[in-house]
């Protein structure tokens, strides 16, 4: 069963604290991305990765990392120094196909600070 | 269309009737054009493109209409089905640069009545 894999889904931090958020994916899609969802609102990109080893800030970085040690994966922390953390987390991969970069999303992770 | 602060717009419509729901986008050099649903705490799913070197495009129940004149995107949804309540996005794409990156609308939430 292929697709976009994330978790946990609920994730709850406390104050001070890094998380880690996982994300994986069995497509074989080269790039991976890092979204940000709050209500009423967009997707906001944090992070995205073209290549393994190789990853990009995207408009909202500050107070989150990732690394792209393997293809299939691309975890994202949450750091101490993101200071309003609570939203939805999303995922996701993509092919070049024709010149179009379709995105396709995982699941989501919920996160809440405690 | 697209919202202006926290507010998401909104379209009611009864089962069996036909949606649209529109998109103004922002950046003329923009040339490849996804609509996303998302149903309530999901990741958003697929549901069709367009480049821009098309004005239309159909696929099951769906149609998508690019006005490139007026950088006007919108989604057509017929007969519209309980199940199709969800938030839907449009998202943006130049092709040739950030290999990949999407910008996102706000979305708009359609609500469909049995």
């Amino acid at each position: 069963d292929g697709g976009i894999t994330q978790s946990p889904k609920y994730l709850f931090r406390k104050e001070g604290q890094n998380v880690t958020l996982s994300c994986e994916q069995n497509l074989n899609h080269d790039a991976m991305y890092w979204y940000r969802q709050d209500p009423g609102q967009g997707l906001r990109l944090i992070y995205y990765s073209q290549i393994v080893n190789d990853f990009q800030k995207g408009d909202i970085a500050e107070g989150y990392s990732v690394s792209r040690e393997k293809k299939e994966s691309f975890p994202l922390t949450v750091t101490s120094a993101q200071k309003n953390p609570t939203a939805f987390y999303l995922c996701a991969s993509s092919i070049r196909d024709r010149k179009k970069e379709t995105q396709y999303f995982g699941p989501g992770t919920r996160l809440l600070v405690l | 269309g697209e919202s202006v602060g926290l507010h998401l717009p909104t379209l009611s419509v009864q089962e069996g009737d036909n949606s649209i729901i529109n998109c103004a986008y922002s950046n003329s050099a923009s040339d490849y054009f996804i609509w996303y649903k998302q149903e309530s705490g999901k990741g958003p799913q697929f549901i069709i493109d367009i480049r821009s070197n098309m004005d239309k495009r159909q696929g099951q129940r769906v149609t998508v209409l690019l006005n490139k004149t007026v950088k006007h995107l919108s989604l057509q949804i017929a007969a519209t089905q309980p199940g199709d309540s969800a938030v839907y996005f449009c998202a943006e794409n130049i092709d040739g640069t950030s290999y990949g990156k999407l910008t996102f609308g706000q979305g708009t939430i359609l609500t469909v009545h049995p």
